[in-house]
């Protein structure tokens, strides 16, 4: 089955806990991209991946890292995490940048973290 | 600035009414819209539009999009309590997608 999976679900951490919410996805996409939901503001993306070695920023990267040493993970890095970072996040993925790509995104069931 | 604006941001409406919700966008290098539903989960995708003036269609939904004047609108003709939910809008431009804050549809039995 065609899926991206995200793990934890749900993680309560406390100010300061590096903490790493893992996302996998097994449709061999180029695309890769993290993003943030919060109540009023819609998805906003943190980190996108164009393929393996290749990240960049989005709209709101501040206090998150990234990498994409294989083509099928992306990990979502908070080092030092902070409470405005309590938020739903929500990994997805997509074919890459070519002329077949429609540019749908398959998101992940999402990661709800609470950072006290 | 790049960005996605949709209205209204929240509709109640009964079973069986027609509802239209917009989605304008600010974005350079365009290359598609997206509409997604979004349930108490994942947003699950419903259509990725690329045209001006071509209807995509699916059941009971519909969507168009003007690249002209820089809008799409998602018609549910119908509604059923079924797509209570949150309706997102989204338009990538190659590298990064670009979402609206959603449309919170309500129907009402």
């Amino acid at each position: 089955e065609a899926q991206v999976t995200q793990n934890p679900r749900y993680l309560i951490t406390v100010t300061g806990k590096k903490l790493t919410v893992t996302c996998s996805q097994n449709m061999n996409h180029e695309y890769m991209s993290w993003y943030r939901q919060d109540p009023g503001l819609g998805l906003r993306q943190i980190y996108y991946s164009m393929n393996v070695e290749v990240t960049d920023k989005g709209d709101v990267p501040e206090g998150y890292k990234v990498s994409r040493k294989e083509k099928r993970n992306f990990p979502l890095i908070l080092e030092s995490p902070s409470p405005n970072q309590t938020s739903l996040y929500f990994c997805a993925s997509s074919l890459g940048p070519g002329a077949a790509n429609t540019g749908e995104l398959f998101f992940g069931e999402g990661s709800r973290l609470t950072v006290l | 600035e790049d960005k996605v604006v949709q209205s209204p941001l929240s509709l109640v409406v009964h079973e069986g009414d027609t509802v239209t919700l917009n989605c304008s966008y600010e974005v350079t290098n365009f290359r598609s819209l997206l509409w997604y539903k979004q349930e108490k989960k994942a947003p699950t995708f419903l259509f990725m539009l690329t045209s001006s003036g071509i209807e995509k269609k699916s059941g009971r939904l519909s969507s168009i999009l003007d690249k002209k004047e820089l809008f799409s609108i998602l018609n549910i003709t119908a509604t059923q309590t079924g797509d209570s939910a949150v309706y997102l809008c989204a338009v990538n431009n190659f590298n990064k997608f670009y979402f609206g804050s959603g449309t919170k549809l309500n129907v009402k039995p």
